[in-house]
């Protein structure tokens, strides 16, 4: 079983849509989560990082993370055709990071 | 604040020469530093992680020899790929963390084309 779960996507949705992203994960050990944004030939971009379970909100995106059900989400609302890159989860406390293998999201006008 | 410079962002030279791809961290100090590597739709494969003022740390399969990493300071690290060859083509992208503890940030990654 692999430690993290991403659906590669593509996930197409139209301008102004909620978009939902998620990843699954195996080990309890997980102390912290990140969400990153990687647009074409570029490197990740931060966009999200907390410690605990719960909501949080910054503008456009909320990451909730459910450590019970080792679940993690990325919520975009009002979602813009310049928000078209890859989403990669990112989970850390252990050893090293490790990271889902990203969801590419188009958003079409 | 938080960024990270790589250069550089796109090299391409003849097999069995030597690349030197900077990282910088411009507006923190980096405790640790990271490198890894992306083939294309696909997530990043660490390649070492670098401690300030010590020697790197390297995952299993990666050939220290073949690439040289050195973090001489706080705020710059840079990896050498020796005597290139075309399967060592890819996008090499760092990282820079305030410490072990913090979020990295990336570099916007150097495309190396070996022909």
């Amino acid at each position: 079983q692999k430690e993290v779960e991403q659906d590669p996507g593509p996930l197409s949705v139209p301008e102004g849509a909620i978009v939902s992203l998620n990843c699954t994960y195996s080990n309890s050990a997980f102390q912290y989560f990140m969400w990153y944004r990687q647009y074409s030939r570029k490197g990740p971009e931060l966009l999200m990082y907390t410690y605990s379970s719960g909501n949080k909100e910054d503008g456009r995106f909320t990451a909730q993370v459910d450590k019970s059900s080792k679940y993690i989400s990325l919520f975009i609302r009002d979602s813009q055709p310049s928000d078209s890159a890859t989403y990669l989860c990112v989970l850390g406390g252990t050893d090293k990071l490790i990271f889902g293998t990203g969801t590419r999201l188009q958003v079409f006008p | 604040g938080a960024v990270v410079s790589q250069h550089p962002s796109w090299v391409i030279c003849k097999s069995g020469t030597s690349v030197k791809i900077e990282c910088r961290s411009l507006d923190f100090q980096a405790t640790t530093m990271f490198w890894y590597r992306q083939f294309p739709k696909q997530s990043l494969m660490l390649m070492a992680t670098s401690n300030e003022g010590s020697k790197a740390t390297y995952e299993q399969g990666v050939e220290k020899d073949k690439f040289l990493i050195n973090h001489a300071s706080l705020t710059l690290s840079t990896l050498t790929v020796t005597s290139a060859h075309p399967e060592d083509s890819s996008f090499y992208i760092c990282s820079a963390a305030r410490d072990s503890n913090q979020p990295q940030h990336f570099g916007d990654g150097t495309r190396l084309s070996i022909l």
